[in-house]
């Protein structure tokens, strides 16, 4: 099976911009989705695809991808971005599916 | 609107079984494939397993060796987790969530309904 991981923890300063990386082989072959997740809340999926966002996702939110890093980049971090985030997308067979090992972030 | 309700949740002794439900609405629940996710106590998400929406082709996390079973009825809107052998690191939050995308790759969770939480303890 595949891995894929995250830095445990981030900090950012209301309206500066912070980048979260998921590296995994898995990421040559396949696109990730990402995942933000308040405490005693359900994640909710904030981007998906090359660079798809949800309706109703700010478009601070922005994702990208090179080789076997994808990246989420919040452009103008909000209080209310305080979370955790988690990737995601199919392992090396194509089958099964993996989540990153969560980065959470804390905006200063 | 798209919602997903988990149910079938509670304390359960090691070794038994439980059966967790996902009842779904808002959608064609028999033109999209199914999730299911756990949590355990701070930690983080981990794949279970997913059902295709014809309920032919079911994969699993290689961790739950067998244990686990995922079943739809879609006459009903509704996806199962049968759980069997159960350990207490099965303790978690048991979120189901749509599969959405294609087969080239391009996948993405959403939405998930709100949880329902399993503890196995004697």
């Amino acid at each position: 099976s595949s891995e894929l991981t995250q830095d445990p923890a981030v900090s950012v300063a209301l309206g500066q911009t912070v980048r979260i990386t998921c590296q995994g082989d898995s990421l040559r072959n396949y696109y990730a989705s990402w995942y933000q997740q308040k405490p005693g809340q359900a994640p909710v999926l904030v981007i998906y695809g090359k660079n798809n966002r949800p309706s109703g996702i700010p478009d601070r939110f922005s994702g990208s991808s090179s080789g076997n890093t994808a990246s989420l980049t919040i452009n103008g971090a909000q209080a209310e971005d305080e979370a955790d985030y988690y990737c995601n997308s199919r392992d090396s067979s194509g089958n099964h599916y993996v989540f990153g090992t969560g980065t959470k972030v804390t905006v200063l | 609107q798209v919602q997903m309700v988990e149910s079938g949740g509670g304390v359960v002794q090691p070794g038994r079984s439980l059966r967790l439900s996902c009842a779904a609405s808002g959608f064609t629940f028999s033109n999209y494939g199914m999730h299911w996710v756990r949590q355990a106590p701070g930690k983080g998400l981990e794949w279970v397993a997913v059902i295709w929406y014809d309920g032919i082709n079911k994969f699993y996390a290689d961790s739950l060796k067998g244990r686990f079973t995922i079943s739809r009825d879609n006459s009903k809107n509704t996806l199962y987790l049968q759980m069997n052998s159960l350990r207490a690191e099965d303790t978690a939050v048991y979120y189901c969530a749509r599969k959405n995308g294609d087969s080239a790759g391009l996948d993405w969770f959403d939405p998930w309904g709100q949880g329902t939480l399993v503890t196995v303890s004697s």
